[in-house]
């Protein structure tokens, strides 16, 4: 069982590049959160999703798409990555018997040149 | 803006000392609140929750407190151990749905020998 797992680990972009992070969750969980978190901040939530084929905005949505095609997967998009967006992101999911315990993966440090 | 956040950006404290970690709200209509640990270098773990009803509640070593009067949070370790030594998040969440946690900004717990 290894829980919530994100791929990359690291990651370094040119500014107008592209990329996708990958999320997998192995624990049959309905709900998925992509949040980042910058230095010295809490997290702050992107995009997420309450079941497969489902997406909604969250704090700070933009310049990130994300897709659920299969449940056990959220994928989350940077179609034109900005220095802004240097950051490290987290993955997380939960059941929805207890939506305060969310499961995290070991974050994808992501870097803006 | 944000609505959940902590007083002490760092807290030092002896091994084997009670610990304390407080947390200021703004948010009213929050129905739960919840703590969560992270290490360097990983995923946020749940540690606790309690619900807007509460005054308190106590786990394993832990014990959160809630103040709804001045709108403040505390989490309480007992016997502070050299593995407590993390960054520690207040969070809430409004009842109803899985749309996500807002964090605070984290307090540094450091465990002095």
């Amino acid at each position: 069982n290894a829980g919530v797992t994100q791929t990359p680990k690291f990651r370094v972009l040119k500014t107008g590049q592209s990329m996708t992070l990958l999320c997998a969750q192995d624990m049959n969980h309905e709900y998925m959160y992509w949040y980042r978190q910058d230095p010295g901040m809490g997290l702050r939530l992107i995009h997420y999703s309450v079941g497969e084929g489902t997406t909604a905005k969250g704090e700070v949505p933009d310049g990130y798409n994300v897709s659920r095609l299969k449940k056990q997967n959220f994928l989350l998009g940077l179609e034109s990555a900005a220095p802004s967006q240097t950051s490290v992101y987290f993955c997380a999911s939960t059941a929805s018997s207890s939506y305060n315990e969310q499961f995290f993966g070991p974050g994808t440090r992501l870097t803006v040149l | 803006g944000e609505s959940v956040g902590l007083h002490l950006p760092t807290l030092s404290v002896q091994e084997g000392d009670n610990s304390i970690i407080n947390c200021a709200y703004s948010n009213s209509a929050s129905d739960y609140f919840i703590w969560y640990k992270q290490e360097s270098g990983k995923g946020p773990q749940f540690i606790i929750d309690i619900r807007s009803n509460m005054d308190k509640r106590q786990g394993q070593r832990v014990t959160v407190l809630l103040n709804k009067t001045v709108k403040h949070l505390s989490l309480q370790i007992a016997a502070t151990q050299p593995g407590d030594s993390a960054v520690y998040f207040c969070a809430e969440r409004m009842g109803g749905g899985a749309d996500g946690l807002t964090f605070g900004k984290g307090t540094h717990l450091i465990i002095q020998p």
